[in-house]
């Protein structure tokens, strides 16, 4: 496997503002891309995706943004809820029935 | 929505037993699941991609004759772990690719993962 990280960082927000996630892809032949997130004790569940021809896709309440030049994914959350506390990460997609996950980010929405 | 179910969600055992995980999906066909792990605090590695009636396909690192997987049927792929080991404790997750129902779009639906304790 592709990048494993061995700590989460911590992103704490108030509710109602909005939420910024970063994450870093390590292999340029990846050509989609995928925004999970995680609650304790359970599987990851799908937000949002986008391919390598797009630079923004936008759903609701989430917009996910590609820069591929520096290999670059961020997710924004907008007007964060409590609901939207969890771990989340980013996949990449470098080959056919291959996904790897970024280090992940945990999400602390204050209320 | 496409569901996938995982057996047992939590499960204990001595040093050199063999344990048997099984992810199932529940209302569509998968030709092809994936095996994940997970430890505490960190990302989730990919293990291994499973396909109906053919040999599983193992990522580099990972034994292949450590974790053996079956994928007899459309709708189940088993993960056993050969004579675990505390090393072996983790969260093995499994997810499913449903190419042709409603939920196509999504490239994969995770079960609810199964923890792994051993003694």
């Amino acid at each position: 496997g592709e990048s494993v990280g061995l700590h989460l960082p911590t992103l704490s927000v108030q509710e109602g503002d909005n939420s910024i996630i970063n994450c870093a892809y390590s292999n340029s032949a990846s050509d989609y891309f995928i925004w999970y997130k995680q609650e304790s004790g359970k599987g990851p569940q799908f937000i949002i995706d986008i391919r390598s021809n797009m630079d923004k896709r936008q759903g609701q309440r989430v917009t996910v943004l590609l820069n591929k030049t520096v290999k670059h994914l961020s997710l924004q959350i907008a007007a964060t809820q409590p609901g939207d506390s969890a771990v989340y990460f980013c996949a990449e997609n470098p080959a056919f029935n291959k996904f790897y996950f970024g280090s992940g980010t945990k999400l602390n929405v204050k209320p | 929505g496409a569901v996938v179910s995982q057996h047992p969600s939590w499960v204990i055992c001595k040093s050199g037993t063999s344990v048997k995980i099984e992810c199932r999906s529940l209302d569509f066909q998968a030709t092809t699941m994936f095996w994940y792990r997970q430890f505490p605090k960190q990302s989730l590695m990919l293990m291994a991609t499973s396909n109906e009636g053919s040999k599983a396909t193992y990522e580099q690192g990972v034994e292949k004759d450590k974790f053996l997987i079956n994928h007899a049927s459309l709708t189940l792929s088993t993960l056993t772990v050969t004579s675990a080991h505390p090393e072996d404790s983790s969260f093995y997750i499994c997810s499913a690719r449903d190419p042709f129902g409603r939920d196509r779009d999504q490239p994969q639906h995770f079960g609810d993962g199964t923890r792994l304790s051993i003694l």
